[in-house]
């Protein structure tokens, strides 16, 4: 079983409707993150929580909201879709031994199609 | 502003070397990472250098010059699962990701 687990791998939806998509891991590490991957941009950072009480915005995060319901769940919704926010999203995570060296472990990716 | 620069493709021959490289301009600097990311898959940790110099982990290397904004990954006895995009990521003075788009490498045989 993967460590950094993701709910849906692929989803359709159509513009207005919210989605949640769900990120757990078994790794035990504190610090969560949320990004989107497009085509042709690097990774962008929508949020990231270094525990359950801590939730931080990114460089993206209009449009988006998170909850962190446990040290291993992180959950991020899109509260009215819109077509661009078609992407594929990716949750990863840290420990916070790896502040500095900064290595992710991420998810296997969530694709969702906002028509 | 913050801007990560590497090229988006790049074409090599299996059993060849290939240098892969990426140019960076963060607020502060506290590394440089490479991570590799098949078609469809979870980009995977490959390196991180934070010193100027070269490190080598089997037949990837990873180069960093802090003071020309520069590094570069190096492959070398290219194989066919080599195929893939390569993430060159800096991290800036609040220890976050500045990632660059990726380039993707076409290994031919």
């Amino acid at each position: 079983d993967a460590d950094v687990t993701q709910t849906p791998r692929n989803r359709i939806t159509k513009t207005g409707k919210r989605i949640m998509l769900e990120c757990s891991q078994t790794k035990g590490h504190d610090r969560m993150y949320w990004y989107r991957q497009d085509p042709g941009l690097g990774l962008r950072l929508i949020y990231y929580s270094f525990d359950v009480k801590d939730i931080n915005k990114g460089e993206i995060s209009d449009g988006y909201s998170v909850s962190r319901q446990a040290q291993a769940k992180f959950s991020l919704s899109l509260e009215s879709a819109i077509p661009n926010q078609t992407a594929l999203y990716f949750c990863a995570t840290r420990g916070k031994e790896r502040e500095v060296t900064g290595e992710l472990f991420f998810g296997e990716g969530s694709r969702l199609t906002v028509l | 502003g913050q801007n990560i620069d590497q090229p988006t493709e790049m074409t090599a021959t299996e059993g060849a070397i290939v240098q892969i490289n990426c140019t960076y301009q963060t607020s502060g600097f506290n590394g440089l990472f490479w991570y590799q990311q098949h078609a469809g898959e979870a980009p995977t940790f490959l390196s991180y250098n934070v010193l100027d110099g070269l490190e080598e982990k089997g037949r990837f290397s990873s180069f960093l010059s802090r003071s020309k904004g520069y590094s570069y990954l190096l492959l070398k006895e290219l194989q066919m699962k080599d195929s893939a995009s390569y993430l060159c990521a800096a991290m800036d003075s609040n220890y976050q990701l500045i990632w660059g788009a990726g380039t993707k490498l076409i290994i031919k045989p």
